[in-house]
């Protein structure tokens, strides 16, 4: 089967710039994570979604972020205005539902200078 | 929210030799515990997993045993090889979602 796919594989961007990530899961995954990974720590949930609804979008920085997932199949990830610190891997990754493990794709490496 | 621990943050073994890896968690209601590897500049990949109802699992070098009482569960690799020097993530998840540990970089020595 095909895998996650998600693009750009690489975005450098100036902070105070904008910058969209996109996700196509593997057909037929109901649910779909994007995950932030800093340089050297463990994935961090920043959404989960269920089809094309909102599971927890908990620590999700709302300020500057937002992602939808139309339709329930791909998601885009956005950042507006970007900082510094949001220099990382963009994990996107799917599973048939909750009870599964995920299947992540490549990441977006997103460097803010 | 559920936070999980994984100790040590860098191991390297001698070629042929076992590794183990620890991780505890927070929620006694969590009930899914994956294990990822993740070479560098690549994705995490799922390498083995394990429910709440299971104390062990086995799949060829690795294994996982979990200890629902005291909340915490290990990854076993025995006869490390070089190729499995990488960062292992243990996961837990509650609430619908999966939370990563921190982590632990693992170096195979020839």
């Amino acid at each position: 089967e095909a895998g996650v796919a998600q693009s750009p594989r690489y975005k450098i961007i100036e902070k105070r710039q904008s910058v969209a990530f996109w996700c196509n899961p593997i057909s037929g995954h109901a649910t779909l994570y994007w995950y932030q990974q800093i340089l050297g720590q463990g994935p961090k949930l920043l959404i989960q979604f269920q089809n094309n609804g909102v599971v927890d979008d908990s620590q999700l920085p709302k300020d500057r972020f937002s992602a939808e997932r139309l339709k329930g199949v791909d998601s885009t990830l956005k950042i507006q205005p970007a900082k510094l610190e949001d220099s990382a891997v963009y994990l996107c990754a799917s599973s048939p539902s909750s009870y599964y493990g995920y299947t992540f794709g490549s990441g977006t490496r997103l460097t803010v200078v | 929210g559920e936070n999980v621990e994984q100790h040590p943050s860098t191991l390297s073994v001698q070629e042929g030799d076992s590794a183990v890896i620890k991780c505890t968690y927070s929620d006694s209601a969590s009930n899914y515990f994956p294990w990822y590897k993740q070479e560098l500049g690549k994705r995490p990949q799922l390498i083995i997993d394990i429910r709440s109802n299971v104390g062990e699992k086995k799949d060829q070098r690795i294994a996982v045993t979990l200890n629902k009482t005291a909340k915490h569960f290990s990854l076993h690799i025995t006869e490390t090889q070089p190729e499995d020097s990488a960062v292992y993530f243990c996961a837990a998840r509650g609430d619908e979602k999966l939370t990563f540990g921190t982590g632990t970089r693992l170096t195979i020595i020839p």
